[in-house]
């Protein structure tokens, strides 16, 4: 069982739909953190959110952490192929302490 | 400055061999972490040094160590090979742990 649980796991959508991917867990977490890993590469880090209600914005991605620091979300807005990829939400319990990844979103966006 | 750098990016090994895997984390980095990742697990935590210190240790069986020298490079071994040892291993370093992670690109590992 995954300490972070994502979903979907996958997601196909068409050019200039909007997404949205979830992240959750029962355990609070200190700090969560989004990356993006492409083909043949490792993730890159995109965002890191640690205060409960915090909303950061990326360009057309939007995050969210939870008020009570348990879950999080990812918004796409007007999708681009060049958002494929997969996602991947990342917590740390506390300060200090290791990462633990959920089991990632499969995001293909078609042209 | 350069990024992570893991070295080889590619290895064929067959079962019961041993592999060192190689990995130089970004320039005053002292956090070197390892990950696996397969399609069916996901991207599963191996172990962190810290200064030359293991902090943390997933649950992978005692095949699987690490270490880290002086200068924070490190290495993880693997020994007697199984097949469900294919999978593509990852190394991130950061300032601390718990921080954003820079991940190298990654030793695809497969085990014949």
């Amino acid at each position: 069982t995954q300490l972070l649980e994502q979903s979907p796991q996958f997601l196909s959508i068409q050019e200039g739909e909007n997404l949205t991917v979830y992240c959750n867990s029962s355990s609070v977490f200190s700090s969560l953190q989004w990356y993006r890993q492409e083909p043949g590469e490792g993730p890159v880090l995109l965002v890191t959110v640690v205060t409960g209600g915090e909303v950061k914005k990326l360009k057309r991605l939007t995050f969210q952490f939870g008020d009570a620091r348990k879950d999080s979300s990812l918004h796409i807005t007007a999708a681009q192929p060049g958002d494929t990829g997969l996602y991947l939400c990342a917590g740390a319990v506390a300060a200090g302490n290791k990462l633990t990844f959920g089991g990632g979103t499969r995001v293909l966006v078609k042209p | 400055k350069a990024g992570v750098t893991q070295t080889p990016r590619y290895l064929i090994k067959t079962r019961g061999q041993q592999v060192t895997l190689s990995c130089s984390p970004i320039s005053g980095h002292r956090s070197v972490s390892w990950y696996q990742q397969t399609p069916g697990q996901g991207l599963q935590f191996l172990f962190e040094y810290f200064s030359e210190t293991q902090r943390n240790k997933g649950n992978f069986p005692g095949r699987f160590s690490g270490r880290q020298f002086s200068n924070s490079r490190s290495e993880m071994n693997v020994s007697t090979l199984e097949l469900g040892d294919s999978a593509l291993y990852l190394c991130a370093s950061s300032f601390f742990s718990g921080e954003k992670l820079f991940f190298g690109s990654g030793t695809q590992l497969s085990v014949l």
